[in-house]
């Protein structure tokens, strides 16, 4: 089982609708937990962070967290084509500075 | 304020060559860390440092790979010999409060032929 998981997608979404990225980790200590976006041949750019259970939103972004589930979720309103791009989710373990980061959700809005 | 600056962006090597990459990070920033994506694979951690301090190389794949920190500023990594597998894509990336994240460097692709 991998530490964190992702579908790789691709995921399509047609513009002005909700995307929404799922992403599973499996330490069950982990303590916080990061949405990057990275377009192709960037660098990966962070969206959002979130420590605790519930949600948190940052203009048309929302991320979700459920500890008990050992699940993470991001949401992107009112998607735009300029959202296209791969997703990462990262999780930081127990004890730990480093992420472990997911395989990426290839995400395309149709426009 | 300039972001994490690597080079080169792109190294073609033989194997059994050298390479050494250098990453800038943000200024005032302790925290540098290495990471690698290999084709098709996750990103994946390869080392921590605290100014000039190793605190974390636990994702060093051997020995071949050396990372340093000068005065705890730069640092370079540095392969040798390198082997095929050691192809991919090396993203700096620094923070001063590793709590919230943090920024990555725009990564060197390394191609070992």
């Amino acid at each position: 089982q991998k530490e964190v998981e992702q579908n790789s997608g691709p995921l399509s979404v047609p513009e002005g609708a909700i995307a929404s990225l799922n992403c599973t980790y499996s330490d069950r200590g982990s303590q916080s937990f990061f949405w990057y976006r990275q377009y192709s041949g960037k660098s990966p750019e962070l969206i959002m962070f979130i420590y605790s259970n519930g949600d948190k939103e940052d203009g048309r972004f929302t991320a979700q967290l459920n500890k008990a589930s050992q699940y993470v979720s991001l949401l992107i309103r009112d998607s735009q084509p300029s959202d296209s791009a791969t997703y990462l989710c990262a999780v930081r373990p127990q004890g730990a500075q480093k992420l472990v980061f997911g395989q990426g959700t290839r995400l395309t809005i149709n426009p | 304020e300039a972001g994490v600056t690597q080079f080169p962006s792109h190294s073609v090597i033989e194997k059994g060559q050298t390479v050494t990459l250098r990453c800038d990070p943000i200024s005032g920033h302790d925290n540098l860390y290495w990471y690698r994506r290999v084709m098709g694979k996750e990103i994946k951690f390869l080392l921590h440092f605290v100014k000039e301090s190793k605190q974390d190389e636990s994702g060093m794949p051997n020995n071949r790979f050396l990372a340093e920190r000068t005065g705890g500023t730069y640092s370079t990594l540095k392969v040798q010999p390198a082997e095929l597998e050691d192809s991919g894509v090396y993203f700096c990336a620094s923070s001063q409060d590793w709590n919230y994240g943090y920024t990555f460097g725009s990564g060197t692709r390394l191609t070992v032929v």
